[in-house]
């Protein structure tokens, strides 16, 4: 069975800094997909970056880019020049390929407490 | 509204009562999800439906009780609950269950259940 760690339960950043969160996972496949979420207060949850395994360049967008290490299974987001409203829950996730079954499935870490200092 | 909404967002509840969550999304997809999310641990997987068919039932107390009467609603029916399941309710939707459409799931705000 798949699992996603993360291993630091709770982070700080002040304002305009850079923050990395960490995530590792553990699988036996080699097609798959790996998502970090974000949920504020609010609790909505809100897909911030997804990354395929099949692809060797980390994924970016914006402020918000990964560290995808395939051979370590390991899936950092890194966020740049930390905002205010990015004070949040960080959840990484992860779903088989679209060549397996059940691949609708996702498998969530325990998540990432962000604070933002201002 | 746009996006996957629930109501209410907030349910205080007695152990004999007889309550629904209500999961409605305005995006067109196929499949909706039901989650439960409890402090400190992973989100559960609870239910799934594709085209109003359920395709998940993830080990589930027959205390919850799902109810997709289509593609956009999704509900939840509670009954004679215990106080281990209060936790944060969170409905998700996505394009497809299968392929590039099971990609990203969307999610709702949550209801937040309290169970004395």
């Amino acid at each position: 069975a798949q699992t996603v760690t993360q291993s630091q339960p709770e982070m700080s950043v002040q304002e305009a800094e850079t923050v990395t969160l960490s995530c590792t996972y553990d699988t036996s496949e080699s097609d798959y997909y790996l998502f970090w979420y974000k949920q504020p207060p609010s609790r909505q949850m809100i897909l911030v970056i997804r990354q395929e395994a099949y692809k060797q360049q980390n994924a970016t967008e914006n402020r918000f880019s990964v560290n995808f290490q395939k051979a370590a299974k390991s899936f950092s987001l890194k966020i740049s020049d930390s905002q205010l409203g990015d004070a949040a829950m960080y959840f990484c996730a992860y779903r088989r390929g679209n060549s397996g079954g059940s691949n609708y499935k996702l498998t969530f870490g325990k998540g990432t407490l962000l604070t933002v200092n201002p | 509204e746009t996006g996957v909404t629930q109501t209410p967002r907030h349910l205080v509840m007695g152990m004999t009562n007889k309550k629904s969550l209500k999961c409605e999304q305005h995006l067109g997809h196929n499949a909706m999800y039901w989650y439960k999310q409890s402090a400190k641990k992973p989100l559960e997987l609870m239910f799934v439906y594709s085209l109003e068919e359920r395709v998940e039932n993830n080990s589930v107390p027959s205390r919850f009780s799902p109810e997709c009467p289509n593609s956009s609603h999704l509900f939840l029916h509670l009954h004679t609950l215990q106080p281990e399941d209060s936790a944060l309710y969170l409905c998700a939707s996505s394009q497809d269950l299968g392929g590039m459409g099971a990609d990203t799931q969307y999610f709702g705000p949550g209801t937040r259940l309290t169970v004395l």
